[in-house]
């Protein structure tokens, strides 16, 4: 069965660091999408693509980087890992037109 | 401006109530989409339904209902009947015009927590 995968599942990481959050789909959809999810924010788009080369900021990208080399993947990339990135980190994908977004299984990643 | 608020933080009912969530939301925008998704303790986002801004029919699906009255900008979300596998957090969201036919590329409520105790 298609699917959207994220890795890893959890990750502890030190202030100052890099940190890459990994998305895979099999559904080869052309549009994916990073969203980070905090207590009384919802989901908040931080990035997203709509295929391979392509990358767009969404509302909260600052200190955030994504790449798309191919059409499975967009990786997800802090470049100096902040206390205020602490959250639950969720990729997702769709077809396009008019179409719902499947979502991954989350990231829940801590800056210390 | 683009917003989605759900201004029940938290509800909780016993079992086989009838629970109402409830979904404003803003935009100028006369086309765009309306989503809801449920996300169950382990963690996902399920997708529940998705509604255009053109259709203001209801819609059932089982024990699930949903209301989009335009006129007063709500989506709102009913369970009849309600079951403690219903407990999830569920989230409305709005996917604007500029970007509604790419899809997945949502602005999202805060949620509403569902408790259904038995």
């Amino acid at each position: 069965d298609a699917e959207i995968t994220q890795s890893p599942r959890h990750k502890i990481t030190e202030t100052g660091r890099q940190v890459t959050l990994a998305c895979h789909q099999t559904w080869n959809h052309n549009n994916m999408f990073w969203y980070r999810q905090d207590l009384g924010h919802g989901l908040r788009l931080i990035h997203y693509s709509y295929g391979v080369h392509d990358t767009n900021k969404g509302e909260v990208s600052d200190g955030y980087s994504v790449s798309r080399s191919n059409t499975e993947d967009l990786p997800l990339t802090l470049e100096s890992a902040a206390s205020s990135q602490t959250s639950v980190y969720f990729c997702a994908s769709s077809l396009g037109r008019n179409t719902e977004a499947f979502f991954g299984q989350g990231t829940r990643l801590t800056v210390v | 401006a683009q917003k989605v608020t759900q201004a029940q933080t938290e509800i909780s009912v016993v079992e086989k109530e009838d629970v109402t969530l409830d979904c404003v939301y803003e935009t100028r925008d006369t086309t765009y989409y309306l989503f809801w998704y449920k996300q169950p303790p382990s963690g996902e986002l399920v997708f529940l339904i998705r509604r255009n801004s053109f259709d203001e029919q209801n819609e059932i699906s089982g024990r699930y209902s949903w209301n989009f009255q335009k006129s007063t900008s709500s989506f709102n979300f009913t369970i009849t009947a309600s079951q403690v596998v219903d407990s999830a957090v569920y989230f409305c969201a709005l996917s604007p015009r500029l970007s509604y036919n790419q899809g997945g590329k949502l602005i999202f409520g805060q949620g509403t927590e569902l408790s259904v105790k038995p």
